[in-house]
Parts: structure tokens; sequence; C-alpha cells
């Protein structure tokens, strides 16, 4: 039968805004945490990494928040700008030896003019 | 010039064909990766190489294989096209000291008719 995409959730965020993106992630055993950015029509793009001993790390304008009791993940973007429309995706791996990359599934940030 | 290059960007095919998609880096990593992307969904694993002689199924891997030329080199091919095969696809290449960080090709636009 006919397969029909599921609707990405969505944050509408008025330029100049900040932005807060959440992921839960699955593995327990995961212990290397990765945001992408996809923009239009073009492969997904690393934003920001962070490892499981620690809990916080900060780039430019974009901060990541890890949270291991709960299994949470969080992405701030800071004074939010047109460019920064695009879908957001976390991913999860474990370091040492030869283990994938799992992404989840995204959320589409709109940016409001 | 881009660090991964897939090769066709654009395809349209009848069920029944066989389809190759080729992945080229010139990033010197080790490791290359096959995702699949459908519309609002995020990126499914499909196969992936750790090194020239490791190939690996990830979580789609039926009515798909590849191959590892060389360690540049990484193609997928579907050996009898179907039209739930139709999909955005994506190589990413990274090395094995930051595990997490891909680097995507542009993609690869397969439509099954």
């Amino acid at each position: 039968g006919e397969s029909v995409g599921l609707h990405l959730p969505t944050l509408s965020v008025q330029e100049g805004d900040n932005s807060i993106i959440n992921c839960a992630y699955s593995n327990s055993a995961s212990d290397y945490f990765i945001w992408y950015k996809q923009e239009s029509g073009k492969g997904p793009q690393f934003i920001i990494d962070i490892r499981s001993n620690m809990d916080k790390r900060q780039g430019q304008r974009v901060t990541v928040l890890l949270n291991k009791t709960v299994k949470h993940l969080s992405l701030q973007i800071a004074a939010t700008q047109p460019g920064d429309s695009a879908v957001y995706f976390c991913a999860e791996t474990r370091t040492g030896g030869y283990q994938k990359v799992t992404f989840g599934t995204g959320t589409k940030l709109q940016v409001i003019p | 010039d881009a660090d991964v290059t897939q090769t066709p960007r654009n395809r349209i095919t009848k069920t029944g064909k066989r389809i190759m998609l080729e992945c080229s880096q010139t990033k010197g990593h080790d490791r290359m990766y096959w995702y699949r992307q459908d519309p609002g969904l995020g990126l499914q694993l499909i196969y992936y190489s750790f090194d020239v002689k490791d190939i690996n199924k990830g979580e789609i891997s039926d009515g798909y294989s590849v191959s590892r030329q060389a360690q540049a080199k990484f193609s997928l091919s579907l050996e009898s096209a179907i039209p739930n095969q139709t999909a955005l696809y994506f190589c990413a290449t990274s090395d094995s000291g930051t595990p997490g960080e891909l680097f995507f090709g542009e993609g690869s636009r397969l439509t099954v008719l």
C-alpha cells in the first residue's frame, strides 16, 4: 500500500529569540551524542557533540545539554537567525570499537523573520 | 570539490531494474556508511564499513547490497528495485578517532516506478 511520511515535529521561533530542540535517546550504553543540521536539499552537517562524562558543552551560539538520568539531550541556539532554519537531528553512538551511529527522527526549526 | 561525492544525484528507474549508487571520498576516512531518508523521517542505516575488509548490515539491509572497492569508494546496489525503495540515499564517512562526526554527501534521490 501507499506509505505516508510522518510529519516532523516543528518548532517555530521568532528571529532573535533562543531556540531549544529536545531529543530522547534510547540506548543506555551510548556514551557519545551528536547534533546534526540538515538544510533543504543537502546532507546533514555536524554541529556539536558531547561525551557522557560531560553534561554541557558550548559552541558558537549553540549549547548542548545532556541528562543521562532521563536519557535526554537538548540543543540550544542563541539569537536564532533565518539561516538556522533547518531540520535538526540528534544521534548517538558508543566510543571504542566498531559502533554505528543511530539517528533520531528530527525536529524542523522554522525561524520567523 | 565536495569531499564526499555521490553519483547519480537523481535517478528514476522501473521496478525490477538493478541500480547502483556510488560514493567516493577524498577525506581519507576509514569508515563509510549508507543511510536512507524517507520524507519526514530520520536517517536509517543500511550498511556500514569500518575498513576495506569490513562490511556490516545496518537496520534496513534487506533488498540492498554493498561493495567497498577501495578505502575511498563504497557503492550501494539494489539488485531488483521496488517502489518502496523510493527515497533519498546518503553516503557518509567518518574517522575512527571521531566516530560520531559523520561527513555526508549531497544525497542521491531514487525514484522507482
